[in-house]
């Protein structure tokens, strides 16, 4: 079965300090991973997504994420937050299993940025 | 422009009273899906659908129906709409699971509120 975990339902950084949004996954076969991205009033965008192909992936707005299949993680990193950052961001795990394209999410993580 | 739209983004009615959101993609998708999302609780699957005629129960179907009669169009239907299916629903789509993991494309939501 899969599902994802994020560690942190709410993160707060100061403009242009680095961002961590933390995802462990559960998968019983190779995760496709994705990281969304949901601004107020508004659907969701998708930021980047891993595929088995290189392990470090880059995504828009200057985001990346490192699939770690031997912590079972997908973390969210960017280097320096802008305050157009703030938003909800959600890791979800694709389900391959059953030949349909489903996706799982994890509960959200609000990241708040403080000028 | 790729877009799904869904209609209506508000709506506010009474227990019982039979409503349809409507979902359209103009992209060509074979997949579509319903999300609902629930404070903590992350975005939750309904139905979805591999293709025209071709649906299925996601996570949390119980109260809801869908059809579809066209490529295009995926409308959710509440029967019977009871105050529990107060939420904020995204109706999703993407091309089919067997090109690849394919990121899903969301509409910007519509807020159902059921008194």
């Amino acid at each position: 079965a899969q599902s994802v975990t994020q560690l942190d339902s709410h993160v707060s950084v100061s403009e242009g300090t680095p961002v961590l949004l933390r995802c462990n996954y559960s998968s019983s076969y190779s995760p496709s991973l994705f990281w969304y991205v949901q601004h107020p009033n508004k659907g969701l965008q998708l930021l980047l997504k891993y595929t088995s192909a290189a392990t470090l992936v880059k995504g828009i707005n200057g985001f990346e994420a490192e699939f770690k299949k031997s912590e079972t993680s997908f973390h969210l990193t960017k280097p320096s937050a802008h305050m157009s950052d703030a938003a909800e961001y959600f890791c979800v795990v694709s389900d391959k299993q059953t030949g349909a394209n489903n996706l799982f999410f994890g509960t959200g993580t609000r990241l708040t940025v403080i000028p | 422009e790729a877009q799904v739209t869904q209609n209506p983004r508000y709506l506010i009615t009474v227990t019982g009273k039979k409503l349809t959101v409507t979902c359209s993609q103009n992209m060509n998708h074979e997949y579509m899906s319903w999300y609902r999302q629930d404070p903590g609780l992350g975005l939750r699957q309904i139905y979805y659908s591999m293709n025209v005629e071709v649906t299925d129960k996601g996570d949390v179907p119980e109260g809801y129906k869908v059809s579809r009669k066209e490529k295009r169009n995926f409308p959710l239907i509440l029967e019977s709409p009871s105050p529990n299916q107060t939420s904020l629903y995204f109706c999703a789509s993407s091309r089919r699971l067997g090109q690849g993991p394919q990121p899903q494309h969301f509409g910007d939501g519509t807020r159902l509120s059921i008194l």
